[in-house]
């Protein structure tokens, strides 16, 4: 059974970056087949993808994100990151991390998230 | 950017009812399309992807269906656990893109 989990500070001033880890257990990121990506909830409101990575460190971003998103992947540790620059109030969400099949991509386990507060 | 647009955005039904979900793209995406169930505090759960296909240990009483622009999430006979949020997503494009939710309550 794969499972992600979340890790990083919840708390990140204004103008820092904000660094995120997900740890994957279960399976192997560098098994292939799968794009390992970054999803955030914005309190009340609905999802918003942020990008992904593929094993190879292929990445894609959402270009409303692209300048301030960094996802990286350490297949030695089976995790994978996410960085967000000059981060703002409007940062402030529920961050999950979760495994895209690459064909469908369909999002088939999630981590549980871990809620990200930006404030001074 | 495709923007994914599901109707109602929120529903009322009992337990027993056959509950409909639609979720409209505004472009084609074939059948890259794939639902979710949100419940508060809990991350989503897969429950139908590539349109119609249901996802491994999901019941079979949600059934997807569609192709194209127009799709519908069908919950045959509601059950108290069905009571939740659901959302669309659309996997033909990046930027990946989610609809904006539709919340099932109890009556």
């Amino acid at each position: 059974q794969v499972q992600l989990q979340e890790s990083g500070p919840g708390l990140v001033k204004p103008s820092q970056t904000l660094s995120l880890t997900c740890t994957v257990s279960g399976g192997s990121i560098s098994s292939g087949g799968y794009y390992w990506s970054w999803i955030r909830q914005h309190p009340g409101k609905g999802l918003e993808w942020i990008g992904y990575i593929y094993y190879s460190g292929s990445t894609y971003y959402n270009p409303s994100l692209k300048s301030r998103v960094t996802i990286s992947v350490d297949t030695s540790k089976n995790q994978f990151s996410l960085k967000l620059s000059s981060v703002t109030a409007a940062d402030t969400a529920v961050y999950y991390c979760a495994r895209g099949e690459v064909v469908t991509v369909d999002f088939d386990y999630w981590g549980q998230g871990t809620l990200v507060t930006v404030s001074s | 950017d495709i923007q994914m647009t599901q109707s109602p955005s929120s529903l009322s039904a009992s337990v027993g009812d056959r509950v409909t979900i639609t979720c409209r793209a505004s472009q084609s995406i074939s059948s890259y399309l794939n639902w979710y169930q949100q419940k508060p505090g809990k991350a989503p759960k897969l429950l139908i992807y590539a349109a119609s296909s249901l996802q491994s240990g999901v019941p079979s009483r949600f059934s997807g269906s569609g192709s194209g622009t127009d799709f519908t999430l069908t919950i045959s006979s509601l059950q108290p656990e069905d009571f939740a949020t659901y959302y669309c997503q659309q996997s033909y494009s990046t930027p990946v893109t989610f609809g904006q939710g539709t919340r099932l309550e109890i009556k």
